[in-house]
């Protein structure tokens, strides 16, 4: 069966830090990736979804960045984190194709100061 | 702008009543249909998916879709109080890779 991970699972930086957060799927080859926020009391935001190694596509222009090294593996970055970054970061997957289920990870909660 | 309507509740039903999601969205061309249940401070889990028109049940959940009218909706039977919390619609179109989520209906069913 897939397995979905992310890590960390909480985390609080200042403003102006760094960000790097993993995703990883396991049990499945060529999954879509996506990773997306969701603000206190907000709907899902879909920031960026990738569909093979490399391949990024970006829904909202920020200061956030992704990058596919791998083909299970998803990151989310930043050079300097906002206080509006502040959220609930979720990974998904699904498999290769128009319309598929879409699985959440367990989510980052992050928490800029 | 693909837009998916949700109310958003709260939603109070008592225990052993029926709980009625409802979900609209603006994108005609729409093809897939998703309904998420979300704990609250925990992730979205996928409990339905609908694709045709009409009704599909699992357990006590039934979707309902209606193209036509651009409606989606949820029961559910029987309620719960663990089926207390955050449901999300979703939505499909028919390229692309994206969903469209609702701001979701939070549901409470007291004991």
């Amino acid at each position: 069966s897939q397995t979905i991970h992310q890590w960390p699972a909480t985390l609080v930086q200042p403003v102006g830090s760094p960000l790097s957060l993993e995703c990883t799927v396991e049990g499945t080859s060529n999954p879509n990736l996506y990773w997306y926020r969701q603000a206190a009391g907000r709907g899902l935001q879909l920031l960026f979804y990738s569909v093979g190694i490399g391949q990024i596509s970006s829904e909202v222009p920020q200061n956030l960045s992704a990058s596919r090294p791998q083909d299970r593996q998803f990151i989310l970055s930043s050079k300097k984190l906002l206080l509006s970054d502040s959220g609930f970061y979720l990974c998904a997957w699904s498999a290769t194709g128009t319309g598929d289920e879409q699985f959440f990870g367990p989510g980052t909660r992050l928490t800029v100061l | 702008q693909k837009e998916v309507e949700q109310n958003s509740g709260p939603l109070s039903v008592p225990e052993g009543a029926i709980a009625s999601l409802n979900c609209t969205y603006s994108d005609r061309g729409s093809q897939s249909f998703f309904w998420y249940r979300q704990y609250s401070g925990k992730s979205p889990e996928l409990i339905m998916s609908i694709y045709s028109n009409g009704d599909k049940e699992d357990g006590r959940f039934t979707a309902q879709l209606n193209k036509a009218s651009q409606y989606v909706s949820l029961l559910i039977r029987d309620s719960q109080p663990s089926d207390s919390a955050t449901y999300l619609c979703a939505v499909s179109p028919n390229t692309g890779n994206q969903f469209y989520f609702g701001t979701g209906t939070s549901l409470t069913v007291i004991p």
